[in-house]
């Protein structure tokens, strides 16, 4: 069965810290991969794609298929990067995307 | 352009009546897709329409039920309704050619079952 695993419910990071918010997944074979934010007051939106292999806001994702994991990472916290995030699945690319059940990350001063 | 609107902002029903939620997607997209997510927890896929006919279906059962119309807008159908729909019920809207790439979200209806 496909799943997506987020470990950690909260993350405090303090400001400049690197951040690295873990993602796991369960799927036999070859994902797709997003991360999504959700600042607050906001709206759902997607951050990053595995596929496109982009850095947005500094925030980067790497594929690893041997650890079945899609951390996120950035070098450096600002204080704006306080957020939920959703690791999610597009497992057989049918557009059934699965969610992780999210990670608040909380940078703090 | 608003973006994905979605209606009403919430809702509070009682068990076993039935609901229906509206969602207008992003102008030029033709793909509407609904989502559940409880209580700190992701969102769950219930379903997705493109040419007015669901394409594809998650693991909701039969009570939830959808329609997309002409102008590509859609309605999330819920019947006999029970304590554990409630929840922020989430539409997203694409281009059916890349749903899962570039999904834009609405802001949600929260149902609220009594």
């Amino acid at each position: 069965a496909q799943r997506v695993t987020q470990p950690e419910k909260l993350l405090s990071v303090f400001k400049g810290a690197p951040v690295e918010l873990k993602c796991n997944y369960s799927y036999s074979g070859s994902p797709e991969l997003f991360w999504y934010v959700q600042y607050s007051r906001q709206r759902l939106q997607l951050l990053l794609r595995h596929i496109s292999r982009e850095s947005i806001k500094g925030f980067t994702a790497d594929l690893n298929k041997g650890e079945t994991s899609f951390h996120l990472k950035k070098p450096f916290a600002q204080e704006e990067d306080s957020a939920m995030y959703y690791c999610a699945l597009n497992g057989n690319r049918d557009d059934k995307i699965i969610f992780g059940k999210g990670t608040r990350l909380h940078i703090l001063p | 352009d608003a973006g994905v609107t979605q209606s009403p902002t919430h809702l509070i029903k009682t068990r076993g009546q039935q609901v229906t939620l509206r969602c207008s997607p992003k102008s030029g997209h033709d793909t509407v897709s609904w989502y559940q997510q409880a209580l700190g927890q992701g969102p769950q896929f219930i379903f997705q329409y493109y040419e007015e006919e669901e394409r594809q279906r998650g693991n909701f059962p039969d009570r939830f039920s959808g329609h997309q119309f002409p102008n590509y807008s859609s309605e999330l159908n819920v019947n006999a309704l029970l304590l554990g729909d409630s929840a922020l019920y989430l539409c997203a809207s694409s281009l059916a050619w890349q749903a899962a790439y570039e999904q834009y979200f609405g802001p949600g209806t929260r149902l609220t079952v009594t």
